[in-house]
């Protein structure tokens, strides 16, 4: 496909389960994003890759979380031990840039995770 | 901390009206800002986007307004269409070497245009 795809598209997990959301950017896309978005709020950082190096995790909100890109396309975003704050949209957004542009993100679907 | 504030919350407009939306930032490095649009069930999409060097952009029905010394920037979106009803996000972003040009978004506007 031509766009920034993510699976699962919904997640229910019980709290305390660990959780892996994926993200297929757009091929070529040097830059890879992962954002948060609660329940009638914008979206929120959470980190950013350019091509396999995790040059900013500053948005993770505990060290629950943990993202990776090990060959600079597909990344994954793991929760461990779910809790319910975790609930959210999960978005992964990828671009062309490179550092010093502003290259538009372009934004997946999103995995909507609930924890219960 | 909130470093963009936006309003309102939400906006109900009648088809073929003036929908106005604001946002306000606190960061005087960021200098890219774009609007994103959001269905429900869908990811956020660019709209429109401006750097500070200019003070109004338009692009088809949309046009952002942008005042450097007050710190605002608004979306108008002129003859307003059902089809637009969606959620409407300001952001800004400001280029640094370690993370790229991640966005800090607003809060958001439902948009509901009435036929």
């Amino acid at each position: 496909g031509a766009g920034v795809s993510q699976s699962p598209r919904y997640k229910v997990a019980k709290r305390g389960q660990d959780v892996a959301l994926r993200c297929d950017p757009i091929s070529g896309h040097v830059s890879l994003f992962w954002y948060q978005q609660a329940l009638g709020q914008g979206p929120e950082f959470l980190t950013y890759f350019q091509n396999e190096a995790q040059l900013d995790k500053s948005g993770l909100p505990s060290d629950r979380f943990f993202a990776e890109r090990p060959e600079g396309s597909v990344s994954t975003l793991k929760i461990q031990r779910t809790q319910q704050e975790d609930s959210a949209v999960y978005l992964c957004a990828s671009s062309l840039a490179r550092v010093l542009s502003y290259n538009e993100q372009f934004f997946g679907p999103g995995t909507r995770l609930t924890v219960l | 901390q909130q470093q963009v504030k936006q309003s309102p919350q939400s906006l109900i407009v009648q088809k073929g009206g003036i929908s106005i939306i604001n946002c306000a930032y606190e960061n005087t490095a960021f200098d890219y800002f774009p609007w994103y649009q959001q269905f429900p069930g869908k990811g956020p999409a660019l709209l429109i986007a401006i750097r500070p060097d200019v003070s109004e952009k338009k692009e088809g029905r949309f046009t952002i307004s942008f005042n450097k010394s007050a710190k605002q920037f608004s979306l108008h979106i002129m003859d307003s269409q059902p089809g637009d009803s969606a959620t409407y996000f300001c952001a800004a972003s400001k280029n640094r070497e370690t993370s790229g040009s991640r966005l800090t978004f607003g809060e958001g506007t439902q948009l509901t245009v009435n036929p």
